[in-house]
């Protein structure tokens, strides 16, 4: 099935700290999202993205939806350590009624105070 | 408001067993979605319901999975019999149906087949 490419993996940093992952695909979607998932809990949505080259922040949170709509990436500035969790891009390709997420495996986030 | 509610949050089961999980999603919801997320993934959708009428089942196994939302409000989601590789957190999803909806997801049932 559809593969997203997610990186890195892990990271390990320091509060105060700024984080940078991205995701890839090899097709394009319409929509791509930022989920953050705490242990025992769902994914909640952080950013979503409807245009190609839209650049939108939430908070201490910035995300881009790349040119080629195959690409997006998520900044976090001055990290504390509440932003700890697993984060998670998924393109969406509407069609009709059919909102299905395609998720990357996630980045593990830790941060030491 | 109320958020997406699943239950139960946890089970045990040996392997060729039965079991099922329940969904209620936010009220006024139209459709519903169902995700199996295996340790180290993303999630991945099993199915998506737009009311009581299956939108998307490409990726159910249908062999051993079922799932229903008869009255077009809460869902069960159904395995039989289960196999090992079943272990996952099943996550329900929620949204209203609109374009750009967002999807509202709820804590998830945590399966262990043994």
């Amino acid at each position: 099935g559809q593969q997203l490419n997610q990186s890195p993996q892990s990271m390990f940093i320091q509060e105060g700290e700024d984080v940078s992952m991205n995701c890839t695909s090899s097709s394009i979607f319409n929509t791509w999202l930022w989920y953050k998932q705490d242990p025992g809990e769902g994914p909640v949505l952080l950013i979503a993205l409807y245009k190609a080259g839209e650049l939108t922040s939430n908070g201490r949170l910035t995300a881009q939806f790349g040119i080629t709509r195959k690409d997006s990436f998520l900044n976090i500035s001055a990290s504390i350590p509440s932003d700890v969790g697993i984060y998670f891009c998924a393109g969406q390709r509407s069609g009709g009624s059919n909102y299905k997420l395609t998720f990357g495996k996630g980045t593990l986030l830790t941060v030491n105070p | 408001e109320a958020g997406v509610a699943q239950s139960p949050r946890y089970k045990i089961i040996e392997k060729r067993q039965s079991v099922a999980f329940w969904c209620n999603p936010i009220s006024g919801h139209a459709t519903l979605y169902w995700y199996q997320q295996i340790l180290g993934q993303g999630p991945k959708l099993l199915i998506q319901f737009q009311n009581n009428g299956v939108v998307d089942d490409s990726q159910l196994p249908k062999d051993r999975f079922s799932a229903e939302r008869l009255k077009g409000v809460d869902s069960t989601l159904k395995i039989q019999p289960a196999k090992l590789e079943d272990s996952a957190v099943y996550l329900c999803a929620s949204s209203t149906g609109l374009s750009n909806n967002e999807q509202f997801f709820g804590p998830g049932t945590r399966l262990t087949v043994l």
